[in-house]
């Protein structure tokens, strides 16, 4: 079975603070991984994805994740954040199919100016 | 570009009553369609998906059904809601990437 771990539920940081929010997987087959972020009131959003070739990829807003197959990682990183990047952040996992994702539990990211 | 329409966005039944959780899908065709459900502090759980028309899958065993009646239509029901059903249900649409719909936030009383 597959799962996904986020290990940090809520984050606070300052303006300009450097980000990086954890996600682990469990998966033994070929992965495709995706953080979507969630801002207040608003529906959910796709922030990047990978599924294969350059395990650093970036996505909208400044933001990348980097896929470290030997650790089962899929952290997401901004270097500078701002008050605007408040908002749940969810990593999912999908084998490809059409069984949809398995997503974490989330990370309530708060950003104080 | 796609847009997935959800409806009610709010919600309040009492516990027992039946539920009609209504998603339409514009912009695409034979798409796949999910529901989840955003639970406070458990993320978001598959409940079912669809490939086509009348083909649903189950994920989690529950008082909750699903039916694809249009391509482009996919429904959430309850013939009678518990407790633990509140929550907030979330209609998708893969064409290769998960588009989301704006929710409906259920509550039961």
């Amino acid at each position: 079975a597959q799962s996904v771990s986020q290990h940090n539920h809520h984050v606070i940081l300052s303006e300009a603070a450097s980000l990086e929010l954890g996600c682990n997987y469990s998966y033994g087959g070929t992965v495709n991984l995706f953080w979507y972020v969630q801002y207040p009131g608003q529906h959910l959003q796709l922030l990047l994805k990978y599924f294969s070739g350059d395990p650093l990829v970036k996505g909208i807003k400044g933001f990348e994740a980097e896929f470290i197959k030997s650790k089962f990682s899929f952290n997401l990183r901004k270097p500078s954040v701002q008050w605007s990047d408040t908002a749940e952040y969810f990593c999912a996992l999908g084998g490809g199919g059409a069984d949809g994702l398995t997503f974490g539990k989330g990370t309530h990211l708060i950003i104080q100016p | 570009s796609q847009t997935i329409h959800q409806w009610p966005a709010t919600l309040v039944q009492p516990v027992g009553s039946p539920l009609s959780l209504e998603c339409t899908v514009e912009g695409t065709s034979n798409p796949n369609l999910y529901w989840y459900r955003q639970a406070a502090g458990r993320g978001l759980q598959l409940l079912f998906y669809s490939v086509g028309i009348g083909q649903i899958s189950s994920e989690v065993p529950q008082n909750l059904s699903a039916s694809r009646p249009q391509d482009r239509q996919f429904i959430l029901s309850s013939k009678k809601l518990l407790l633990s059903d509140s929550g907030f249900y979330l209609c998708a649409s893969d064409t290769g990437e998960l588009f989301f719909g704006e929710g409906s936030r259920l509550t039961v009383l």
